[in-house]
């Protein structure tokens, strides 16, 4: 079965910056394409990037509505991935949710329980 | 990028009565990349169908999805309780994919 479990939300000043982790177990880590998406409190669903394997480049790809403030990376040797954010604005207050697709098609197969992060002063 | 619009936005329904919800694109979705999520309250979305209409292993039968362009559908042949939830369109043929706004299920 496969396993994502979310960390490192919390309450972060605007123009702050915090980093989320990911950790994730039930597959081969390094063969996965991993993306994470948010909900704003009481709200849709909005996709906010994805990294390919390595064997696929380990390229990433964002929305605009993050791009240049949002970075996914990855650690192979941790089976870990991660969001850094910066520059926070309020409106990316939202639960963060990783997730797994499980082919080179971009929906989700498994998803964590998701990171709380509060964007607030 | 593409604009999914779900229907009804909230469907108040009782146990063994059928749902019907609707999706529609802003432009022709190619290959029928759409897929469906279920929501239950506090929880993580959970995947039902990708593909317009191949369900995950281990989704019952009585959810189905369908159609085919720019109109999709999800139906529920017969609620059951834990079929009361919010239910979330999402295509993945063009980039950024996009999620529909949602349709929350409610036992009426």
């Amino acid at each position: 079965e496969v396993q994502l479990v979310e960390s490192g939300g919390g309450l972060v000043m605007p123009g702050g910056s915090l980093r989320l982790s990911c950790a994730v177990s039930g597959l081969t880590f390094s063969d996965a394409w991993l993306n994470w998406v948010r909900q704003a409190p009481g709200k849709g669903l909005e996709w906010v990037g994805r990294i390919k394997s390595k064997g696929s480049g380990g390229t990433t790809d964002y929305p605009a509505s993050v791009k240049g403030r949002f970075t996914i990376s990855r650690d192979d040797s941790k089976d870990t991935l991660y969001l850094q954010m910066n520059s926070l604005k309020i409106e990316d207050t939202a639960v963060y949710y990783c997730t797994w697709q499980g082919t080179q098609l971009n929906f989700f197969h498994s998803w964590g329980q998701g990171a709380l992060v509060t964007v607030s002063s | 990028e593409i604009v999914l619009t779900q229907s009804p936005g909230s469907l108040s329904l009782s146990p063994g009565e059928r749902a019907t919800l609707s999706c529609r694109a802003s432009q022709s979705i190619s290959r029928s990349y759409l897929a469906w999520y279920q929501q239950r309250p506090g929880q993580a979305p959970r995947l039902l169908i990708y593909g317009a209409s191949t369900r995950v292993t281990g989704v019952p039968d009585r959810i189905s999805g369908g159609g085919s362009g720019t109109d999709f559908s999800l139906t529920i042949s017969s609620l059951e309780p834990e079929d009361f939830a919010v239910y979330y369109c999402q295509q993945y043929d063009s980039s950024p994919c996009t999620f529909g706004q949602g349709t929350k299920v409610e036992i009426k």
